[in-house]
């Protein structure tokens, strides 16, 4: 299996501009979870999906970010505007929904956003 | 979900063995522990779980004593290449596998 899949794996765009990321699950994998990494708030999570439909965005820092999961072999996190302040490193992880009681994520390679 | 704290950093040399101690003090009935790893420009990597007592794969044991309250990664023999974060969480059943990741132990391995 290819793992999970991101893109792009880097992105610099202006503030104001809409940036989309994009994530392939694992094949077979029923939640989906989208992360952002800095070095000041370490990990966090900010959306995650089962079975396509979010279950939990309490995460999401405002409105200018959205998340969508249209099928189950794709997802999407989109920012629109861009700010400064939302250069990071977002990760899309997939699971298999614990109910063989594992909570092992499949991470993807992230991909480094740069708002200037 | 619980609370967990760990060392923030940790040193070691090649060949030693490395025990990473996080405190859930808050841990509930249905909880479970997981541990991840995760390498510079990387995203984090599943190492081991464990409910109670002693869970060992080919990577790490996970040492949980009898009120949960605390547990212990153990890494064998560790090389320079296990440098790393090390991520203590605590998960619940009913949440769908949501995972909430704290500061974790950055382990530097000396030559």
């Amino acid at each position: 299996d290819a793992g999970v899949i991101q893109s792009p794996r880097h992105e610099v765009t202006e503030m104001g501009q809409e940036v989309t990321l994009r994530c392939k699950p694992i094949s077979g994998h029923n939640s989906l979870f989208w992360y952002r990494q800095t070095m000041m708030r370490g990990l966090e999570l900010l959306i995650y999906f089962n079975n396509n439909v979010p279950i939990d965005d309490s995460g999401m820092p405002e409105d200018r970010f959205s998340a969508k999961m249209p099928n189950a072999s794709f997802s999407t996190l989109k920012i629109q505007p861009s700010e400064p302040r939302d250069s990071a490193v977002y990760f899309c992880a997939s699971s298999l929904t614990p109910g063989q009681l594992t909570y092992e994520q499949y991470f993807g390679p992230g991909t480094r956003l740069t708002v200037t | 979900l619980a609370k967990t704290t760990q060392p923030i950093s940790m040193d070691s040399y090649e060949g030693q063995e490395v025990n990473i101690t996080c405190s859930h003090n808050n841990i509930a009935t249905n909880d479970y522990i997981t541990w991840y790893q995760q390498f510079p420009s990387q995203g984090p990597r599943f190492i081991i779980q464990g409910y109670k007592t002693k869970v060992t794969n080919e990577v790490a044991s996970l040492f949980i004593p009898a009120d949960r309250k605390s547990s212990t990664l153990s890494l064998p023999r560790v090389s320079l290449s296990d440098t790393a974060v090390y991520y203590c969480l605590v998960a619940r059943s009913s949440n769908t596998g949501k995972l909430i990741f704290g500061q974790g132990t950055t382990l530097q391995v000396k030559p």
